[in-house]
């Protein structure tokens, strides 16, 4: 079955410094990989989503991801940490159908001043 | 106005004590899901539903049962909760894209047993 794994249950940056986060997902390649982000007492919403398109994906906030299939990797990166990207992140893959997701455990970015 | 809605936001509850948490859309989606969330886990599977007639276990169903009284309700009932149903409570919507479509979340569900 599909999983994703989340590296790292925590993450700090300075403001301005890069931001790495990373998910590796099962062996088996799959068809769509998601990114989504929590903001504090707010719902998920979506930051990017990997479709087989594009190895490199672009999202919202300067955020994009890279499929690497050679490191079953899908690592989530932004070049300049700003202190508003402070969230937990989630990777999720939809397993079987219906769209239902299986995420990561998560990772709490935090970004300091 | 936002398009899932959940109520209540907070709730907290003593253990034994049937509660509802209900989730509306107004997205006209068909799909729609529940999740937990605890700490370190991520987010799991409790139920989703593709249409009103249409309702399906997820991976942690023990404990929790649904009703989609219309396409835009979906309501999580836990007829008996218990301590370790503590956890953060999401619902969410997706359009008809079998894998690769967004799901809508909404603001969440914070329940607390005790």
């Amino acid at each position: 079955a599909q999983s994703v794994t989340q590296l790292g249950s925590h993450v700090s940056v300075s403001e301005g410094a890069l931001v790495l986060l990373r998910c590796n997902y099962s062996s088996s390649v799959p068809p769509y990989l998601f990114w989504y982000v929590q903001y504090p007492n707010q719902g998920l919403q979506l930051l990017l989503k990997y479709t087989s398109a594009a190895t490199l994906v672009k999202g919202i906030n300067d955020f994009e991801a890279e499929f690497k299939k050679s490191e079953t990797s899908f690592h989530l990166t932004k070049p300049s940490a700003h202190m508003s990207d402070a969230a937990e992140y989630f990777c999720a893959v939809p397993v079987e159908y219906g769209n239902k997701l299986v995420f990561g455990a998560g990772t709490i970015l935090r970004v300091k001043s | 106005d936002a398009d899932v809605t959940q109520t209540p936001r907070n709730r907290i509850t003593k253990t034994g004590k049937r509660i509802m948490l209900e989730c509306s859309q107004t997205k006209g989606h068909d799909r729609m899901y529940w999740y937990r969330q605890d700490p370190g886990l991520g987010l799991r599977l409790i139920y989703y539903s593709f249409d009103v007639k249409d309702i399906n276990k997820g991976e942690i169903s023990d404990g929790y049962s649904v009703s989609r009284q219309a396409q835009a309700k979906f309501s999580l009932s836990l007829e008996s909760a218990i301590p370790n149903q503590t956890a953060l409570y999401f619902c969410a919507t997706s359009d008809g894209a079998d894998r690769g479509g967004e799901q809508y979340f909404g603001p969440g569900t914070r329940l607390t047993v005790t």
